[in-house]
């Protein structure tokens, strides 16, 4: 079975400085996809950021950047320089090639930003 | 740029009624997937759609459930006899292609009450 564990309900931060949302995973295969969702309050999951598992260099997307250790299972987001618009719910998911492609999701972590 | 819709945006419903939920996929997009979320918890899987068939289902999607494509558009829940416990949030989502794991796009959900 696979698990994707984000063990922090709740973030903040202050304006302009650097988050980073923990994530944990659990899967036996070996070929797979981590994913970092933002859902704004009413608005649709979109993504932020995606990392191969084969791949060992770290994925970034302008200000935001993962920090993927593949033997720890482990897949945080940092969010540098944060924004206003950075306040959402963020969901680490699991995808796994094969079959469907179905994503398994944490729980969430809820990011406010602080002016 | 192409979004996912979905309608209605909030359905309320009495215990034991049928409900069809309506998803509008991006246009170009091949595999449709029906996600839920029940308050508080997280995102689950329920069901992948290709080329007319579910490919994968999970253990949520039991026989009140059905997925299917009426027309070259749209893609439709139905629960056919809801209950309590399906009181949720419903996300749709497509994909591209399969095979190197193309991004998922979600829609913005229908929110489900079950009274």
């Amino acid at each position: 079975a696979q698990t994707v564990t984000q063990s922090q309900p709740e973030m903040s931060v202050q304006e302009a400085e650097t988050v980073t949302l923990s994530c944990t995973y659990d899967t036996s295969e070996s070929d797979y996809y981590l994913f970092w969702y933002k859902q704004p309050p009413s608005r649709q999951m979109i993504l932020v950021i995606r990392q191969e598992a084969y791949k060992q260099q770290n994925a970034t997307e302008n200000r935001f950047s993962v920090n993927f250790q593949k033997a720890a299972k482990s897949f945080s987001l940092k969010i540098s320089d944060s924004q206003l618009g950075d306040a959402a719910m963020y969901f680490c998911a699991l995808g796994t090639q094969g079959g469907s492609e179905k994503l398994v999701f944490g729980k969430g972590t809820k990011l406010t930003v602080n002016p | 740029e192409p979004e996912v819709t979905q309608t209605p945006s909030h359905q309320v419903t009495q215990m034991g009624q049928e409900v069809i939920l309506r998803c509008v996929p991006i246009s170009n997009h091949l595999y449709f997937y029906w996600y839920r979320q029940i308050l508080g918890q997280k995102v689950e899987f329920l069901v992948s759609f290709y080329n007319n068939e579910i490919s994968e289902k999970s253990e949520i999607f039991d026989d009140q459930f059905s997925v299917e494509r009426p027309d070259g558009s749209n893609f439709t829940l139905k629960i056919r006899s809801t209950k309590l416990e399906d009181s949720a949030m419903y996300f749709c989502a497509s994909s591209a292609e399969t095979g190197g794991f193309y991004e998922q796009y979600f829609g913005p959900g229908t929110r489900l009450t079950v009274t």
